[in-house]
């Protein structure tokens, strides 16, 4: 299974909104709803913030926002703040009963 | 409050096995699946495989076949992930993380800190 495709690096100034991208295949991202993002903080785990596309987990920013059109998922925060600076990765449950993951977006507030 | 710990870090020869535990505590360690994912030194997240303890199934990612094996002791509420033929290429923090249902939900909530293989002659 190939991994999902997303921009290597985003920026933006604070408060600003910014998009990230994944996009896969008819038998990942464009087959199913089942698109999640995560969050990684340097020396951490990864952390849930969407899931399903569009759900946020209780706990986290009502700034971040998912959605999916064909074979493209996105992300977007809102608002941004400095503590977002991290990585986000994409995920998505595939035909083969397995997951992929994208390379990850190095999200940098200006 | 679920939480996932997991064994410490391991230095090993190329050519051998690792074995990677993951205790879970809060809920029922039998209504959801554990995933394990691996990261490489700079990179990204690669999944592995997951178990559904339920039903003691297993998925394997397909690059890891015959080298992986994922197990459960539902009695010790942990699973276990065990890489056999180490190269350095597996060099890499390896998680586990919960799945909240066994077959329906389909993405990682809670994680483990991460156990650091070193893999080195």
């Amino acid at each position: 299974q190939s991994a999902l495709t997303q921009p290597a690096s985003v920026s933006g100034s604070p408060g600003q909104s910014i998009t990230i991208s994944c996009t896969g295949t008819n038998s990942d991202v464009g087959g199913y709803n089942y698109v999640s993002w995560y969050q990684q903080q340097p020396g951490k785990a990864p952390k849930l913030i969407i899931y399903d596309v569009s759900y946020r987990p209780s706990g986290v920013s009502n700034r971040f926002s998912g959605s999916k059109s064909g074979k493209t998922a996105s992300l977007t925060i809102s608002g941004l703040q400095a503590e977002e600076e991290a990585d986000y990765y994409c995920s998505s449950y595939t035909s083969s009963n397995s997951y992929v993951f994208g390379p990850g977006t190095k999200v940098t507030v200006l | 409050q679920v939480q996932l710990v997991q064994s410490g870090a391991e230095v090993k020869k190329p050519g051998s096995s690792v074995k990677v535990s993951c205790k879970a505590s809060g809920g029922t360690f039998s209504s959801y699946a554990i995933t394990w994912v691996r990261q490489a030194p700079g990179q990204g997240l690669e999944w592995m495989g997951r178990i559904i303890p339920l039903f003691g199934t297993t998925y394997y990612a397909q690059k890891f076949q015959g080298r992986v094996t994922i197990n459960a002791d539902e009695s010790m509420s942990t699973a276990y992930m065990e890489l056999s033929s180490l190269r350095s290429e597996d060099t890499a923090m390896y998680y586990c993380a919960r799945s909240p249902h066994p077959t329906n939900q389909y993405f990682f909530d809670y994680w483990g800190q991460g156990t650091l293989v070193t893999v080195s002659s």
